[in-house]
Formats: structure tokens, C-alpha cells, sequence
């Protein structure tokens, strides 16, 4: 039973500079939430998708954007870099539903430079 | 004030011992509750969950819910050192809210 697989594990980046990090739900699962999660910090909540929508977002600006292809996988995007979005993000996937239970995937540590 | 408190620790234990970590959250609305475990540099893996007040028991840990008080705790009987690692409460009305953890360090 595959978990949630998220790629790449490691990511370096320069301010200005734009990412996208990929994450595959476990098997199952059809919904997709993202997290930033600072060092010494529980994760913040980013949003969420399903059915290829996003359904919930957290307080992030709008250079955090999102999407989810029909295979339900998902990609987080991040523009113009800043310092201090160095973190590990997080993908964690569900089933559809009121308050179901999140699987995390091992994150992705991005550092900017 | 933050949505999810946590004790931030380190909370220390001697093997054998019963752990208790403790969380408070401010929405009412919140209607689940989540434990994860962290261990450093690892990703959060799921311990617990409970949706009623009361207790809820899965092997050596417990949660209780709270709901009047706003609380929410897990217990760990027979503490190992495997489970020394930052534990995390989350909080769910719609999105998922996470306390910033408690460190437990369970001593040999």
C-alpha cells in the first residue's frame, strides 16, 4: 500500500526564484492538503484540493498556488522566493469527508538563498 | 493567543513510565482532534484521533477529549525510548490547525 510520496526530497533555491513541489496521495485517498512547517513549529496549513479544486486555504499569500491533476496527485507553486520561505512542506492526503484523518508524506525541505 | 497551545517541553520521563502530553484550543467550532508523532527530521505520522469527549484507547496511548474545557490530552503507559519525539496536537474545524509540539524524551 503506497503512502504518500512527495518529490523532490531537497530543494535549494535563490530569492525571486519559483518552485514547485509534487506530492502523490496514498492510495485511496482523493484529497490533498499542504503545509508549511518552520523549524521548531507545528505545520501551518496551506490549503486544500479535491476534485482538482481548491477547496480550503490558510493564511498564505497569493504567490502560494496549487493544483490537482484527475489522478488527484498534486503540486504546490511558489513564485518570487522569499528568505523566509525556507521550510519543509508537507503534503498530506485523505479521504473525501468532514474532518478525516491526514497521512503526511515525507516533505520537501526547500532553502533559500 | 495561538489557536492550539502545547507545552513546548521537554517533558522527560523515565522508561516504563506513563507520559502525559496536554493541549487546549481556542475554537469551539473544532470538532476533530489529532495526535502526530515527530521524530527530527521525519515527517508527522498519525497516533490518535478523537471526535467525542471521553477516552479513546489504541495499545499504550489514550486520548481524552474534553470538549466544555477545551482539552485535549494523550497518555502513554509503559513509556519506551522509541517514543521520544516531538508530539503534535492538531486541532479540525475545516482546515487542521497544529499546536507547535512537545518534545518528550523518554530516559533509559
Amino acid at each position: 500500500d503506497a503512502g504518500v510520496t512527495q518529490s523532490p526530497t531537497h530543494l535549494i533555491k535563490t530569492r525571486g526564484q519559483q518552485v514547485t513541489l509534487r506530492c502523490s496521495p496514498k492510495s485511496g485517498h482523493d484529497t490533498v492538503s499542504w503545509y508549511q512547517q518552520a523549524l521548531g513549529q507545528g505545520p501551518q496549513f496551506i490549503f486544500q484540493y479535491y476534485e482538482e479544486e481548491e477547496r480550503q486555504r490558510g493564511n498564505f499569500p497569493d504567490r502560494f498556488s496549487g493544483h490537482q491533476f484527475p489522478n488527484y496527485s498534486s503540486e504546490l507553486n511558489v513564485n518570487a522566493l522569499l528568505l523566509g520561505d525556507s521550510a519543509l512542506y508537507l503534503c498530506a492526503s485523505s479521504l473525501r469527508g468532514r474532518d478525516q484523518p491526514q497521512h503526511f508524506g515525507d516533505g520537501t525541505r526547500l532553502s533559500i538563498l | 493567543q495561538k489557536e492550539v497551545e502545547q507545552n513546548s517541553g521537554p517533558l522527560s520521563v523515565p522508561e516504563g513510565a506513563i507520559a502525559s502530553l496536554n493541549c487546549t484550543y481556542s475554537d469551539r467550532g473544532s470538532q476533530s482532534f489529532f495526535w502526530y508523532r515527530q521524530y527530527s527530521g521525519k515527517s508527522p505520522e498519525l497516533i490518535m484521533f478523537i471526535y467525542s469527549n471521553g477516552d479513546k484507547e489504541d495499545g499504550r496511548f489514550t486520548a481524552q477529549l474534553n470538549k466544555a474545557s477545551q482539552y485535549v490530552s494523550l497518555l502513554i503507559r509503559d513509556s519506551q525510548p522509541s517514543d521520544s519525539a516531538t508530539y503534535l496536537c492538531a486541532a479540525q474545524r475545516g482546515d487542521m490547525r497544529f499546536g507547535a509540539g512537545t518534545r518528550l524524551t523518554v530516559k533509559p
